[in-house]
């Protein structure tokens, strides 16, 4: 099993829909959560921390449940501008360092 | 405003010859990563350093080797290259790991003929 877990998708939604990913992990030591956005023969971006209570920016809402080892990003009010691919992204300890795996990516496709 | 740079852009190689591929950042991170990205199989590391003096093997670090020059540089060498290593090859750092961002360089498109 992939250490991060995500459904390639794609999802296609019209403007102004709201749409959510999961993505799942499988390293229960796992320690810090991110959401990344790759915009096409762009490199990734930080679109958000998730942190243990849940946490909102703006439009995006990112959840983490550590019992069934998942975190979520919900969109609302989708916009064309939010067509890209979303990076989960897991660190885990290792020896004193921290270890990035990042899952396969979300495509989402927003349509007028 | 340069943030983690990495050349060259894109270079094609023939199969067998080696190459290397050159990253800096200017924001004084202590770690950086050497990452490729196929399509469908998302970024795989394939080496990090810590910090200044160690680098230790991702998940894919078979037929490649790096090197920590300074805080500053972290460079990916192609011994021998191999169709298989055809990719988009991205450079990243972060101030410690754990909470921090990771930045990325624009990539290098890498085709092995």
């Amino acid at each position: 099993r992939k250490e991060v877990e995500q459904d390639p998708g794609p999802f296609n939604v019209p403007e102004g829909a709201t749409v959510a990913f999961n993505c799942t992990y499988s390293n229960s030591a796992s320690q810090s959560f991110f959401w990344y956005r790759q915009d096409c023969r762009k490199e990734p971006k930080l679109l958000m921390s998730v942190y243990s209570s849940g946490n909102e920016d703006g439009r995006f809402t990112a959840q983490l449940n550590r019992a069934s080892q998942y975190i979520s990003l919900l969109i609302r009010d989708s916009k064309l501008s939010d067509s890209a691919t979303y990076l989960c992204v897991v660190n885990r300890g290792a020896g004193g360092s921290y270890i990035p795996t990042f899952g396969r990516g979300t495509s989402l496709i927003v349509h007028p | 405003n340069a943030g983690v740079t990495q050349t060259p852009k894109f270079q094609v190689l023939k199969t067998g010859q080696s190459m290397t591929l050159q990253c800096a950042q200017d924001m004084n991170h202590n770690s950086m990563y050497w990452y490729r990205q196929d399509p469908g199989m998302g970024l795989r590391l394939i080496y990090y350093s810590a910090s200044e003096g160690t680098t230790d093997k991702g998940e894919v670090p078979n037929g490649y080797n790096v090197s920590r020059l300074n805080k500053r540089e972290f460079s990916l060498r192609l011994e021998s290259a191999a169709p298989s290593q055809t990719s988009v090859y991205f450079c990243a750092s972060s101030l410690t790991g754990g909470r921090d961002t990771i930045y990325f360089g624009e990539g290098s498109w890498l085709t092995v003929v």
